[in-house]
């Protein structure tokens, strides 16, 4: 029954490897994000997806590539991963159309880069 | 360019306690402001956003746009109120979220 689920939960791999999360939402909604949390848990967006359209880039590195089969799903793969990789990256989605709408976040992938 | 500021990385008071978490923000327009919070263990979830005005759990929030701020308060803190508070904009065509770094609350017993 979950809102936006996330695989893996947990990710460990070495410096140089290509590894992807995969989000799903059974929401129906029409938008998807992919957020960083650091260290210091800091969240910053990444990317969105609207209806399949990229809508928001930001400086994000192109190792990292987002990949949206349909509305539902929003898988992120990172090429050539660095130790800087090593965060908690969460996925959420909300119903486009308004600024105010609230965002359902999954349950977030650590991700260890060693 | 938008900008969320939470000026305490931690704030700890005791059970009862009135709580005040404090967030500014930096936006040239009429921005959507929002506080998301993360329980231990859990996920980031809504706790409130400003054109509800909602009271939620006990905390209300108001924007106040002379002085861009929209902190977050509770008149008597509860040790379930545990958690990482974040103050967040929403503003742009693209619905873009932006988060502070987030304000770590301990209400000790």
């Amino acid at each position: 029954d979950t809102a936006v689920s996330q695989t893996p939960k947990y990710l460990v791999t070495q410096m140089g490897n290509d590894k992807s999360i995969k989000c799903e939402q059974n929401l129906g909604h029409d938008t998807m994000y992919w957020y960083k949390q650091d260290s210091k848990k800091f969240l910053k967006i990444m990317f969105s997806y609207n209806n399949k359209e990229l809508i928001i880039n930001e400086t994000v590195p192109n190792r990292f590539s987002p990949k949206s089969p349909d509305k539902a799903h929003l898988n992120l793969h990172i090429n050539s991963l660095e130790l800087g990789d090593s965060a908690v990256y969460f996925c959420a989605s909300s119903q486009g159309g308004n600024s105010y709408n609230e965002q359902f976040f999954g349950p977030g992938t650590r991700l260890t880069v060693l | 360019a938008q900008r969320v500021t939470q000026p305490e990385k931690l704030l700890s008071v005791f059970k009862g306690a009135p709580v005040e978490l404090k967030c500014n923000y930096s936006y040239s327009g009429s921005p959507e402001l929002f506080w998301y919070v993360q329980y231990s263990r859990q996920r980031l979830q809504l706790l409130l956003r400003h054109i509800s005005r909602e009271s939620i759990k006990g905390f209300t929030a108001d924007l106040n746009k002379g002085e861009t701020s929209f902190h977050l308060k509770k008149p008597f803190a509860q040790e379930e109120d545990s958690a990482m508070y974040y103050c967040a904009l929403s503003a742009g065509s693209n619905y873009k979220l932006t988060f502070g770094k987030g304000t770590l609350l301990t209400v000790n017993p």
